[in-house]
């Protein structure tokens, strides 16, 4: 299985900071249609996850363009510019690439 | 617009089933995949599983082949998963998910609690 790896597993911000986080898979993501499936997730607390970022850095509709990702191959990174009260929750990356799909542990986004 | 809807939470004795459904509004879901994800407490989320309710066609973590069986309903517009043999370890919130646009995880259902527990 492909192994996603998250860092930071957590993240202290205060309102108006910019934060990276990481996320980096154990084999490539490119898929033989030369598309990358790397996408991120936040789950408010108490909600379920919400798809922010598809395909390393296309932001879905209603994401605030604070949000950016980066990336290829097996280095991903996911950019949050001016957090505001509501990005906080725990940040998921996400392949789906390869079967099965796998996600990373998460980095949880708390105030400071 | 497009919705899921999950059904109730359930509360299952050690080696007994529960079926949990996932009813879509918006959409037809002939035309695309249904996806199955957990969460155990305080944990992260975990992929179980997808079907084509089109056809029937099934793909499987190799962890769940064995506990978890998806269909869909068509007719209804509804997907399913039943969990056999259930154990303390299956306790988790289970979600449904579709892709639409660019990702399998486009639109998440609200979760539903299963707490296995005699």
């Amino acid at each position: 299985d492909v192994v996603m790896t998250q860092t930071p597993p957590s993240l202290s911000v205060a309102i108006g900071q910019s934060v990276s986080i990481s996320c980096k898979s154990s084999q490539s993501l490119v898929y033989s249609d030369g598309k990358t499936y790397l996408h991120w997730l936040l789950q408010s607390p108490g909600r379920s996850p919400k798809r922010l970022i598809y395909q390393v850095s296309n932001l879905g509709s209603g994401v605030p363009d604070r949000f950016s990702g980066t990336g290829s191959q097996k280095d991903f990174t996911l950019k949050i510019s001016r957090v505001e009260a509501e990005d906080l929750g725990v940040y998921y990356c996400a392949q789906t690439t390869h079967f099965p799909y796998t996600f990373g542990a998460g980095t949880k986004l708390e105030l400071k | 617009e497009v919705q899921l809807q999950q059904s109730g939470a359930e509360l299952g004795k050690p080696g007994t089933s529960v079926k949990l459904s996932c009813k879509v509004s918006g959409y037809n879901i002939r035309n695309t995949y249904m996806h199955w994800v957990n969460q155990r407490p305080g944990k992260g989320l975990e992929w179980i599983g997808r079907i084509d309710p089109a056809n029937g066609n099934t793909i499987y973590a190799e962890k769940f082949k064995s506990k978890a069986t998806l269909t869909a309903d068509t007719s209804s517009n509804t997907a399913y998963m039943q969990l056999s043999q259930l154990k303390s370890d299956d306790t988790a919130i289970y979600f449904c998910a579709m892709p639409l646009y660019g990702s399998p995880f486009d639109y998440w259902g609200q979760g539903v609690m299963v707490t296995v527990s005699s």
